[in-house]
């Protein structure tokens, strides 16, 4: 099973609609969770850290089901810009601390 | 938040080259910094963990030899790319730590580097 695995993708939807991404890890000594939104040739950028209670941030909002290893992030009325990369992150678990960056799933919104 | 600034951006250089990457932390110190390499349509893959005053942490498979990281003060580190070969055309991405309590690290990123080796 792979550290952490997200839907393949890619995701076309028309504006406005809902998109759910979903994750999955395999080390559930992991603490830390997170996505981020890479755009083409750039850098991950911080889109939001995932709590246990769940959190929300605008339209966005991300969950976290420790009993099954499982992260979503949840997008309402998407727009243009929305369009990327959205990569589920996951703390190691181990001393360093290392992040590890599932493949991520693509994203296209559409007009 | 944190600004991690990398450089150059794209690099074009013929093989056997070697190319030097920069990373710097621009407004706090980055005791830890992470090196990454990301194929394209592939994920970000960790190659090293880059700690201040000490030798890099490389990860299995990466060879040490070819990939020097080099982490000198609080505010840089460096990957140089040895003789490099058109296999190692990739884009090449840093990120500094930041520690906001227990459990809480967040990664900062520089801009990524796009290595074409001809």
């Amino acid at each position: 099973r792979k550290e952490v695995e997200q839907d393949p993708g890619p995701f076309n939807v028309p504006e406005g609609a809902t998109v759910a991404f979903n994750c999955t890890y395999s080390n559930s000594a992991s603490q830390s969770f997170f996505w981020y939104r890479q755009d083409c040739r750039k850098e991950p950028k911080l889109l939001m850290s995932v709590y246990s209670s769940g959190n929300e941030d605008g339209r966005f909002t991300a969950q976290l089901n420790r009993a099954s290893q499982y992260i979503s992030l949840l997008i309402r009325d998407s727009k243009l810009s929305d369009s990327a990369t959205y990569l589920c992150v996951v703390n190691s678990g181990g001393s360093q601390g290392n992040l590890i960056f599932g493949k991520g799933t693509k994203l296209s919104v559409k007009p | 938040g944190a600004v991690v600034s990398q450089h150059p951006s794209r690099v074009i250089c013929k093989s056997g080259t070697s190319v030097k990457i920069e990373c710097r932390s621009l407004d706090f110190q980055a005791t830890t910094m992470f090196w990454y390499r990301q194929f394209p349509k592939q994920s970000l893959m960790l190659m090293a963990t880059s700690n201040e005053g000490s030798k890099a942490t490389y990860e299995q498979g990466v060879e040490k030899d070819k990939f020097l990281i080099n982490h000198a003060s609080l505010t840089l580190s460096t990957l140089t790319v040895t003789s490099a070969h058109p296999e190692d055309s990739s884009f090449y991405i840093c990120s500094a730590r930041v520690d906001e309590g227990a459990h809480n690290e967040k990664l900062f990123f520089g801009s990524g580097t796009q290595l074409s080796v001809l």
